[in-house]
């Protein structure tokens, strides 16, 4: 069974720095795209970017580039999200995902996520 | 502002058919297939719909999807209160290198 578990819900204050998580088991980490999404309160979905854990590969919508940084650990099936310096506007629900990538001769690629972490809430207040 | 637009709210009674559609442009839909996603209360997102009108195991046939041009629409029939969730629409775009989302849609059950 694909599992993605997310760490837990994070306090922070402006200013501060952030690493989350998403800890992938029950198929091959180096060999799927893992994405990060967006949900601020009571708002929609926002892709954040993608990773491929087989080369670090690293795609981020022009929204978050610059804004956060995505990695991986291969040697733990993990991959992160993380702030330099968190802002009040962070305040939001994080969630992890596989990107499922099916790759055609003659036709476009196929896209999805397949499979989604719980969410890591993240509040940023003084 | 989302790359992809879905009305922010849609109803129906139980046993009703309801549908949502997803516009997008030339770079995503036009090109890449749409999956839907559905997100319970307090839930995270489930994948209900890929490669436009593909089931994953476990999702009830109820639950269908199709694609033209540039738009595709999610239909749910004989609705049952357990469908109220919010609804996305997604896609890959290649303006964006990047997966693009509809705002989502709130289903509401009367």
């Amino acid at each position: 069974e694909v599992r993605l578990a997310q760490s837990g819900a994070e306090v922070k204050k402006p200013w501060e720095s952030l690493k989350i998580s998403c800890k992938t088991s029950g198929y091959s980490f180096t060999t799927y795209w893992i994405g990060w999404v967006r949900q601020m309160p009571g708002k929609g979905l926002e892709w954040m970017g993608i990773i491929y854990p087989g080369d670090s590969d690293t795609r981020y919508s022009p929204s978050f580039q610059g804004q956060v940084t995505i990695s991986a650990d291969k040697s733990i099936s993990t991959a992160y999200l993380q702030w330099s310096s968190l802002q009040a506007s962070d305040t939001a629900m994080y969630y992890c995902a596989r990107l499922s990538v099916v790759v055609f001769p003659t036709n476009p690629n196929l896209y999805y996520f397949d499979s989604w972490g719980q969410g890591t809430l993240v509040t940023v207040s003084s | 502002q989302s790359v992809l637009t879905q009305p922010p709210s849609a109803s129906g009674t139980p046993g009703q058919r309801v549908t949502i559609s997803c516009s997008g442009s030339s770079s995503n839909i036009g090109i890449y297939a749409v999956s839907w996603y559905q997100q319970l209360p307090g839930t995270a997102p489930k994948l209900l719909i890929y490669s436009n009108n593909q089931r994953p195991s476990g999702v009830p046939d109820r639950f269908s999807g199709s694609k033209s041009a540039t738009s595709a629409s999610l239909a749910i029939s004989g609705l049952q209160s357990e469908d109220e969730a919010d609804y996305y629409c997604a896609a890959w775009d290649d303006s964006l290198n990047g997966v693009v989302f509809g705002g989502g849609t709130k289903l509401t059950v009367l």
